[in-house]
């Protein structure tokens, strides 16, 4: 069964300390590793997909990098407005996406 | 704002009725899901369509149904409501079918069964 597991649950960091939120994946033939913002009470916001090991995309204070079994979405010198839980999903082989239950991340200026 | 729409946007019903959510995928997108996020849990993938056709079932309800139109939007039925059914539905869509293919998000339809 395809698996996503996110770590850790949540995350406090002081506004401008740099860290890296970790999604561990196992799926049957990896189609697309997937990263997500959801803010409370709102839709996932898509932030970046990547295909195949050693894949990075940057997206302002935000990059993600992609390796066999995980992928890292590293945050520089976050701001307030980073705040939000970060999801990640997995397209497997069968099809199927899997989600995992995301990071909550609190940035505190 | 990613394209997709969906209503309505907050829905409180009793116990036993039935509710239709309803989504309209970005333009151009052929494939639409649905997922059910309760509090503090993950997304629950429901149930999956193409040009109108189903695709993939997860984790949906027998009380639970959906469809999609000619025109591609997409309406999820729930029935015989429990309070348990009480969560955020999530509508996605993507251009075409595959799991490598990117799933933009609307910005839901909270359901609150009393």
């Amino acid at each position: 069964e395809d698996q996503v597991t996110q770590s850790p649950e949540a995350l406090r960091l002081q506004e401008g300390e740099s860290s890296s939120l970790n999604c561990s994946y196992t799926v049957s033939g990896l189609r697309g590793l997937f990263w997500y913002r959801q803010d409370p009470g709102k839709g996932p916001e898509f932030l970046f997909t990547l295909y195949s090991a050693g894949e990075e995309k940057e997206k302002e204070r935000l990059k993600a990098t992609l390796t066999k079994k995980e992928s890292f979405l590293h945050i520089t010198a976050p701001k307030p407005e980073d705040s939000a839980t970060y999801l990640c999903a997995a397209g497997g082989g069968y099809q199927k996406v899997t989600f995992g239950i995301g990071t909550k991340l609190q940035v505190i200026p | 704002d990613s394209g997709v729409t969906q209503t309505p946007k907050h829905l409180i019903t009793a116990t036993g009725q039935r509710v239709t959510l309803r989504c309209s995928p970005r333009s151009g997108d052929l494939s639409v899901y649905w997922y059910q996020q309760s509090l503090d849990q993950g997304l629950q993938f429901l149930i999956q369509y193409y040009n109108g056709e189903e695709r993939a079932k997860g984790n949906i309800l027998e009380r639970f149904s959906a469809q999609q139109f000619p025109d591609l939007h997409s309406e999820l039925n729930l029935s015989s409501l429990e309070l348990g059914d009480s969560a955020l539905y999530f509508c996605a869509s993507s251009a075409r079918q595959g799991a490598g293919e990117t799933q933009y998000f609307g910005p839901g339809t909270r359901l609150l069964v009393l």
